[in-house]
Formats: C-alpha cells, sequence, structure tokens
C-alpha cells in the first residue's frame, strides 16, 4: 500500500509570514512530487512539480525534495490571505504508467 | 482559465437516470484521467485512458462507463447511480502515461443523486 501523508492542519500563520507545508510517502521507488492547491468547491491546480533531490523554487513558493528521507515540503514565503487554501500532495510511483497518489491535504488559514 | 474543460458544472439525477458526464482538452495530451473527490477526501482515482485505450479501472461499479472517443474527448456514462455517488467528478489529463506528467485537472461535475 503506497502511502502519501501529510497533517490534515489546519495551519493558520500570519499574512506576510513563511508557511511550510509537509509531506512523507511510503514509496522509495516514487519518482515524481507535486502540489497541488485546491480552493474550497473547486478542482485542484497544479503549483509546482520536483522530481530530484534539492530545492526548486518558483515565485512565492519553494518545494523541497529528500529522497533519502522520503520527505517533501513547500514552502509559501509572503503569505498572502489568498493562500488559504487545501494544499494536496501528490506522488507518482515508477510502475510502468502514470498513477499518483494524493495526501489528504492540509489546509492552510492565512490570518490578515 | 482551466484548459481541461468539463460539462455540466452541475448535475441532479435521479437513480434510473441515465446521463453523461464530458470532458475535453486540447493540449494534445495523451492521457485522460476520472477522479471522484468526496468532501474533506482527496480526489480517487476511477479511471485511466493512455492513446485512448482504458488502462487502469480502480474496480469502479460499472454503474460508470467511460469512452474515450478521440484524443481530446473523454465522458462519463452514468446509469442507476447511488445516493453515495454523490461527489465532485474531476477529469485531468497529462502529456502522456509515464510517471513525471503533471496532470491538469478540469473545473469537475458536481454531481447530486436523488
Amino acid at each position: 500500500q503506497k502511502e502519501v501523508e501529510q497533517n490534515s492542519g489546519p495551519l493558520s500563520v500570519p499574512e506576510g509570514a513563511i508557511a511550510s507545508l509537509n509531506c512523507t510517502y511510503s514509496d522509495r521507488g516514487s519518482q515524481s512530487f507535486f502540489w497541488y492547491r485546491q480552493y474550497s468547491g473547486k478542482s485542484p491546480e497544479l503549483i509546482m512539480s520536483i522530481y530530484s533531490n534539492g530545492d526548486k523554487e518558483d515565485g512565492r513558493f519553494t518545494a523541497q525534495l529528500n529522497k533519502a528521507s522520503q520527505y517533501v515540503s513547500l514552502l509559501i514565503r509572503d503569505s498572502q490571505p489568498s493562500d488559504s487554501a487545501t494544499y494536496l500532495c501528490a506522488v507518482s510511483y515508477s510502475g510502468g504508467y502514470q498513477k499518483v497518489t494524493f495526501g489528504t491535504g492540509t489546509k492552510l488559514q492565512v490570518i490578515p | 482559465d482551466t484548459e481541461v474543460t468539463q460539462t455540466p458544472k452541475h448535475l441532479v439525477m435521479g437513480m434510473t437516470n441515465k446521463k453523461s458526464l464530458k470532458c475535453e482538452q486540447h493540449m494534445g495530451h495523451r492521457a485522460m484521467y476520472w477522479y471522484k473527490q468526496k468532501a474533506k477526501k482527496p480526489p480517487e482515482l476511477m479511471f485511466v485512458y493512455s492513446y485512448e485505450k482504458l488502462s487502469i479501472n480502480e474496480s469502479v461499479p460499472s454503474r460508470f462507463s467511460p469512452e474515450c472517443p478521440n484524443s481530446s474527448l473523454l465522458n462519463l456514462h452514468l446509469h442507476a447511480l447511488q445516493p453515495e455517488d454523490s461527489a465532485l467528478y474531476l477529469c485531468a489529463s497529462s502529456q502522456d502515461n509515464s510517471p513525471g506528467w503533471p496532470q491538469h485537472f478540469g473545473d469537475g461535475t458536481r454531481l447530486s443523486i436523488l
């Protein structure tokens, strides 16, 4: 059973602070890692993809991957109230086909 | 605006009705997916089409019947659904079916079974 674990939250941070969202996964064969943002009642929106160890930055977002620790994180700098959403971690493993396992998501609340 | 278009946005149907959900993408993607999402839960994979062929069926009840008429279109035919099938149905697409390509989601169809 391939598992992806996230703290459900809510994670509350003040506006302007750094929000840190964490995700662990069970399958060492996992190759690709994605962060999606989902507003209430809306569909998931891709924010970041990361494939190799280290950091990947895109604007206010930084994804971090540590395959040895089976850990992936998302940092949101200068958090805004509009960042308030549920963040889903998704992991794709090498099985000859694209099958993504989603975590249960972390709800982020940015307090003005 | 999403590049994966789903219709209708909302659907209310009785347990004896037959209806279809439609999904269209014009990104040239060759893999398309159907997911079911209940409130406060992650998306749950139902079907995967790769190059217009069904490659994954996650043991979905036969009252859900997928169809991929061409590389841009994906349908989900519904018949004799149960109240517990009420959920948000999401369509997604990716470049192809190999690991590594991110999936892009449509806005979803919110389905209510009376």
